[in-house]
């Protein structure tokens, strides 16, 4: 059993559906965190989550919206993206903040 | 903004050789974590370097954290097909908060 697993692996979305994304760590950590990482662009902090509040969010565009219902859950929800938004998306845990423990990521591409 | 700058982007080399990665900056980090990712998977942390000067051994990757706490790099001896992966770099700085190189694609080919 993986520490971090999300699901799905592979999405395809158009622009006008609605999916969200889903990640579930094992491994006991307070801390929560979803990533992107597009081609030839350092990975980009999207949100973190420290003991299910929302402690970090970058910028992020509405049309991404993160739940963390508790520590072992967090959720992407999608709603009308972009193709630009095409990119994978990893989720990650820690405790307190130190080393992350990513997930495989789920591969999105919008149409 | 914290920027960390890998180099070289993409390496290819045959099983045996040896390789240095880079990663700099003009940021001082309170430490400096470098993380291999293969492809389809998410990054694996390797190793988390602390103090200025400091060098650490994983089997035949050795990595050092520069004295000014701003670069780092990864040597790796004698380099296998099973180290081919993208390999990434992660300062620590206030807050605690991560800032990723821009990483280094390593292919080792038999």
């Amino acid at each position: 059993e993986t520490g971090v697993t999300q699901t799905p692996r592979h999405l395809v979305m158009g622009m006008t559906n609605k999916k969200s994304l889903k990640c579930e760590q094992h491994l006991g950590h307070n801390a929560m965190y979803w990533y992107k990482q597009s081609a030839k662009k350092p990975l980009e902090l999207m949100f973190v989550y420290s003991l299910e509040e929302r402690v970090e969010n970058n910028s992020v565009p509405s049309r991404f919206s993160p739940e963390c219902p508790n520590s072992s859950h967090l959720f992407l929800h999608l709603h009308t993206l972009q193709p630009e938004d095409s990119a994978l998306y990893l989720c990650a845990s820690s405790q307190d903040r130190e080393k992350l423990f990513f997930g495989s990521g789920t591969q999105l591409s919008v149409l | 903004t914290q920027l960390l700058e890998q180099s070289p982007q993409f390496l290819s080399i045959q099983e045996g050789e040896n390789l240095t990665v880079y990663c700099n900056s003009s940021s001082v980090f309170s430490s400096l974590q470098w993380y291999r990712q293969e492809p389809g998977e998410g990054p694996v942390l390797l190793v988390t370097v602390v103090t200025g000067g400091e060098v650490k051994k994983l089997k035949r990757l050795t990595f050092q954290f520069g004295d000014a706490r701003k670069d780092s790099s990864l040597h790796i001896t004698a380099a296998q097909p099973g180290d081919t992966g993208l390999y990434l770099c992660a300062g620590a700085g206030t807050a605690s908060k991560l800032t990723f190189g821009t990483g280094t694609r390593l292919q080792v080919t038999l």
